[in-house]
């Protein structure tokens, strides 16, 4: 167990729909990062947060939304949902400092749009 | 721009002997990091192994070690007395500015019985 949880694990929504994917970080890790794992593009780093604030942005399209709230939980929004979009998407957190900050991953949400 | 390359989409190897998984990475940054993720069936990654640019020494972590050849750019994971249960995807990843990660495409790894 990686110490990184994600919720729900599996989510199965319509076209255009929205939803909302939650990870909770390991605790006392600050920085929390999202990844998409599709067939087609593999593993992409989406967005990364850190104590709250955007850190870094990668391959997010304007369609998708991030925050970090006060209790370092992270919440990632999906919306006007494509079938494009279906895939494993990944949280992870690191914590703050140098060295060896590897990223421990949550399960993933596996979202199937249909 | 940072790239990391896997060239073996899949990989058979016998039960208890040794395999190698390739990777090798391009990059101008002088220090980064290195990883291997594992990636079984059921969806998680699992943390392997990591060698920072600095390191002298090539890391080992049980039963895994990296082959880390600087000037080469390669960052080979070298899996020892390989088990039914390594069975799985490979990923080979490098962090850069600030943490964030980028991801090789991968190498399936059968093991035979």
């Amino acid at each position: 167990d990686s110490g990184v949880t994600q919720t729900p694990k599996h989510l199965i929504t319509a076209t255009g729909q929205r939803v909302t994917l939650r990870c909770s970080p390991r605790s006392g890790d600050l920085s929390v990062y999202w990844y998409q794992q599709s067939l087609d593009q593999g593993l992409q780093f989406l967005i990364q947060y850190y104590n709250g604030e955007e850190r870094a942005k990668g391959n997010i399209l304007e369609r998708f939304s991030a925050q970090q709230f006060p209790d370092l939980h992270s919440e990632l929004n999906l919306s006007s949902l494509e079938l494009g979009d279906s895939a494993l998407y990944f949280c992870a957190s690191s914590p703050k400092g140098p060295g060896r900050t590897e990223a421990f991953f949550g399960q993933g949400t596996r979202l199937t749009v249909v | 721009a940072q790239k990391i390359t896997q060239t073996q989409p899949g990989m058979f190897v016998q039960e208890k002997e040794a395999v190698t998984l390739d990777c090798t990475y391009d990059t101008s940054d002088q220090s980064y990091g290195l990883f291997w993720y594992k990636q079984p069936s059921s969806g998680e990654m699992i943390f392997l192994i990591y060698q920072g640019s600095y390191d002298e020494q090539n890391a080992t972590e049980g039963r895994y070690s990296l082959n880390f050849q600087k000037a080469r750019k390669s960052a080979n994971l070298v899996i020892s007395a390989s088990q039914l249960g390594d069975s799985a995807m490979y990923f080979c990843a490098m962090r850069y500015q600030g943490g964030k990660l980028i991801f090789g495409q991968g190498t399936e790894l059968s093991v035979k019985p």
